[in-house]
Parts: structure tokens; C-alpha cells; sequence
């Protein structure tokens, strides 16, 4: 099993670029979120899904979008990055909402 | 929204010595999980506690969950440089799908 996998590692941007962080899971996780961590605000929830179709928003949602085609995959997509959006991204997946989330290894995003 | 507070936001302790980091949230909670993120690493699943006043252990950390199920704490004893990195307790409401996490505590280990 890779469990949680991120790409890419390491991301650098101009301002008002796109792209799309891609995560990926091969535990059957029906469960599945995106995280940004900045320095001393802990983690903070961006977007979640409680299974394949289904997406909602978290604490920050705006400037994201995200989209669950399948069970094992949940995109990250920026519209047009801003330097607010420089982070450190985490996706999550887990059984459930209740149960333990296994993290992927994240993506470190600045956004110039 | 629901918030989740932790204290300290650092911890600084010498090796040897006991520690304790509190989690507060501003609603009851169905349960509560903490996690370990070692420097330049990703959150790692420690424990999930679910009843009222339910007391864990794992070797030398000890977790509590409140009676009110609004707060928890994780208490290290004999601290070691292993336990360097940053604990966060998650929260999730009993009406909700959202998991809320703490701004963490950092802790960092004199030997």
C-alpha cells in the first residue's frame, strides 16, 4: 500500500496562475480532505468529501476548488493564485469522519 | 464555527521532565484525536478518544478526554528528544462531518 500520496512536492507559482494538487489514495477511504498549513495556525480545513460525487466546504474554501471522480483521487485545483495561497498542503483520508486520518506528505506551495 | 484552542503554543522542556498540552473546544465534541508532526514531517495519528472522562496511554503519553466532552489534554512524562515535534488535538461536533484542529503546541526538548 502507498497510502496517501501528493504531488507535486514543491510548487512555485506566479500570481494569478493556475494549477491542480493531486492527491491519491489506495486504502478505499471513503473519506477525504485537503488541509493548508501555515506557520502557527495549525491546520485548517479547505475542502472535504464524504465519498465518490460528493464535495463540501471546510473553514477556507475560497480560491479552491476540488471534485471527487472516484474514490481514490481528490484534486486540488487553484484558479489563479494569489500570495496568500503560499502553504504547506495536506490531503487526508480516512475511513470515515470519525476514524483516523492517514496524511500524505504534503506540498509546499509559494506563490510569487 | 466551532474552535479549537490548544496551550501552550510552545513548550519548551528540558529532557527528564513532565509536560502537559491542553485542547479547549467551543462545543461539545463526539470525539477528540491527537496527532504528531515531526519537524519537516506530516501529522501522524496518535490516539482517538470518544466517552466522557475516557483516560488513554501510550508508554509515556497519557490522554484525557473531558467530562463535557469540550476538552482534552495529553501529558508526557520523562520527556525524551524523541518527543520533539508538534501535537495537535482534532475535534469533531456530534452533528457534523468536519474534523477542527488546533493551532498545535510545539515542543521543543533541552538535553
Amino acid at each position: 500500500n502507498a497510502g496517501v500520496t501528493q504531488t507535486p512536492k514543491f510548487q512555485v507559482l506566479k500570481t494569478g496562475q493556475s494549477m491542480t494538487l493531486q492527491c491519491a489514495q489506495d486504502m478505499n477511504h471513503e473519506y477525504m480532505s485537503w488541509y493548508r498549513q501555515d506557520p502557527g495556525m495549525g491546520l485548517r480545513l479547505i475542502h472535504y468529501s464524504v465519498g465518490a460525487g460528493i464535495t463540501d466546504q471546510g473553514e477556507v474554501p475560497n480560491g479552491y476548488n476540488v471534485s471527487r471522480s472516484t474514490t481514490e483521487d481528490f484534486p486540488l485545483r487553484l484558479l489563479s493564485a494569489a500570495p496568500s495561497q503560499t502553504s504547506v498542503y495536506f490531503c487526508a483520508s480516512s475511513y470515515s469522519s470519525m476514524s483516523t486520518q492517514y496524511f500524505g506528505p504534503g506540498t509546499r506551495l509559494t506563490v510569487l | 464555527g466551532q474552535q479549537v484552542m490548544q496551550i501552550p503554543q510552545y513548550q519548551h522542556v528540558q529532557e527528564g521532565e513532565d509536560f502537559t498540552t491542553y485542547c479547549n473546544s467551543s462545543t461539545t465534541l463526539s470525539n477528540i484525536q491527537w496527532y504528531k508532526q515531526r519537524p519537516g514531517g506530516h501529522p501522524v495519528f496518535l490516539i482517538q478518544l470518544v466517552k466522557s472522562g475516557e483516560v488513554k496511554k501510550q508508554k509515556r503519553l497519557t490522554f484525557q478526554f473531558g467530562e463535557a466532552k469540550k476538552n482534552s489534554s495529553l501529558h508526557i512524562t520523562a520527556t525524551q528528544t524523541t518527543d520533539v515535534g508538534t501535537y495537535f488535538c482534532a475535534g469533531q461536533e456530534a452533528a457534523g462531518n468536519k474534523l477542527t484542529f488546533g493551532g498545535g503546541t510545539r515542543v521543543l526538548v533541552k538535553p
